[in-house]
């Protein structure tokens, strides 16, 4: 199946300080990404989706100018969390799809702001 | 609203069979998906339907029920590794996922 490059898969940061995560489509285009972020036991929650050259369309609740997301090219979208905080701690998901109905996913990234 | 139910935990033997599952009320249907989770690492797709009926692969099938809003994820032959959470995903007209909150399954020897 097509595969989803997710980097980095962990990382630690210091508090107020921004962080960047990158989703690649190694094998195909992706016209649109997904981000998601999980909490321990709970649900995946989309955060955002993007298209290629366009601007994301972010869930409600969602900041924008906290979590910026540029999706440059058809096998490249990134996430920045801008001066991360402690309950910005996370899994970070991303997913891409083809334009087809199925979506598949990156590793993930955990995000530990300490 | 649109809604995905899943059961919370389910528990099963080794060896057994188990049924997962699922309801949903969304804004169009562009397919359901089952994804499993082993705790702290992404999402693993597992299948996808579309049409109703069931899709087999391998130990595990997928069975869709459009006119009822349902889907169940069927696994024969549970082994330990199967312990995981299972997450039950419509794809809606705005080809958006909707996730269910996922259904952690034990499995015991």
């Amino acid at each position: 199946g097509a595969v989803v490059s997710q980097h980095p898969s962990w990382v630690i940061c210091k508090s107020g300080t921004s962080v960047k995560i990158e989703c690649r489509s190694l094998d195909f285009q992706a016209t649109t990404m997904f981000w998601y972020r999980q909490f321990p036991k709970q649900s995946l929650m989309l955060m955002a989706t993007s298209n290629e050259g366009s601007k994301a369309t972010y869930e409600q609740g969602v900041e924008k100018d906290k979590f910026l997301i540029n999706h440059a090219s058809l096998t490249l979208s990134t996430l920045t969390v801008t001066s991360a905080h402690p309950e910005d701690s996370s899994f970070y998901i991303c997913s891409a799809s083809t334009g087809d109905t199925e979506a598949f996913f990156g590793q993930g990234t955990r995000l530990t702001v300490v | 609203g649109q809604n995905i139910d899943q059961p919370t935990e389910m528990t099963a033997t080794e060896g057994a069979i188990v049924q997962i599952n699922c309801t949903y009320q969304t804004s169009g249907f562009n397919g359901l998906f089952w994804y499993q989770q082993h705790a702290g690492e992404a999402p693993t797709f597992l299948s996808y339907n579309v049409l109703d009926g069931l899709e087999e692969k391998g130990r595990f099938s997928s069975f869709l029920s459009r006119s009822k809003g349902y889907s169940y994820l069927l696994l024969k032959e549970l082994q330990m590794k199967d312990s995981a959470s299972y997450l039950c995903a419509v794809m809606d007209s705005n080809y958006q996922l909707i996730w269910g909150a996922g259904t952690k399954l034990i499995i015991k020897p």
